[in-house]
């Protein structure tokens, strides 16, 4: 099983300042059709989760643009430009190239 | 606007079962995986399955930790997807979530206690 690791658990952040999460799976997520099936998620408190980034890079619709992702293989990061007190909550990255999907163990952004 | 609303949920003993609902609108039910997503109390987020659309068989696949107890399925005409869980466990204690797609949109949840 593809077992995914997050960094940091805890993130301490300054508002309208930067800040990243990394992602590491145990193996490759690129796929056999070439797609990297990568997520992050975010979910606020008391609510349910919700996808912010698909295939790596790709925004859904309705986040903000100071959300971006990026990474390949392995390696991966979520990036928010601007942090802002909406942002406050837990982050998963998830695969779902190889069955069973796994979420990595999630990273609380706090203010 | 898609919306998946869970039902079902509640306490229930240990070795009893239970069937979750999770009813779709907003979409072409019928041309998508629907999958389910479960989190413990205060904890993270699990894959349970997923059921194919009946264009790719409506086959599914299951979690290793509910493999042979929990079964999916689905009711196209009705755009409903099922857990049907049964031998419950302790450790099945969880908010359940209902997903289309591989997570794209989610549900608000149904909280399912097993417990004596």
């Amino acid at each position: 099983d593809v077992v995914m690791t997050q960094s940091p658990l805890s993130l301490p952040v300054t508002l309208g300042q930067p800040a990243s999460i990394s992602c590491r799976s145990s193996q490759s997520l690129v796929y056999s059709d070439g797609n990297t099936y990568f997520n992050w998620f975010q979910q606020r408190p008391g609510q349910s989760p919700r996808r912010l980034i698909y295939k790596v890079s790709n925004r859904e619709s309705g986040v903000p643009d100071r959300f971006s992702g990026s990474g390949s293989g392995t390696d991966f990061t979520l990036k928010i430009s601007r942090v802002e007190a909406e942002d406050v909550g837990v982050y998963y990255c998830m695969q779902g190239t190889q069955w069973p999907y796994s979420f990595g163990q999630g990273t609380k952004l706090e203010i | 606007e898609v919306h998946l609303v869970e039902s079902g949920g509640g306490l229930v003993q240990p070795g009893r079962s239970l069937r979750l609902s999770c009813t779709a609108s907003g979409f072409t039910f019928g041309d998508y995986v629907m999958s389910w997503v479960r989190q413990a109390p205060g904890k993270g987020l699990e894959w349970v399955g997923f059921i194919r659309s009946n264009t790719y068989s409506g086959t599914t696949e299951n979690a290793a930790s509910v493999k042979g107890r929990f079964t999916i399925s689905r009711d196209d005409s009705k755009s409903i997807a099922y857990l049907q869980m049964n031998s419950l466990k302790t450790e099945d204690t969880a908010v359940y979530y209902c997903t289309r797609g591989f997570a794209g949109y989610w549900g608000q949840g149904t909280l399912v206690t097993v417990s004596s």
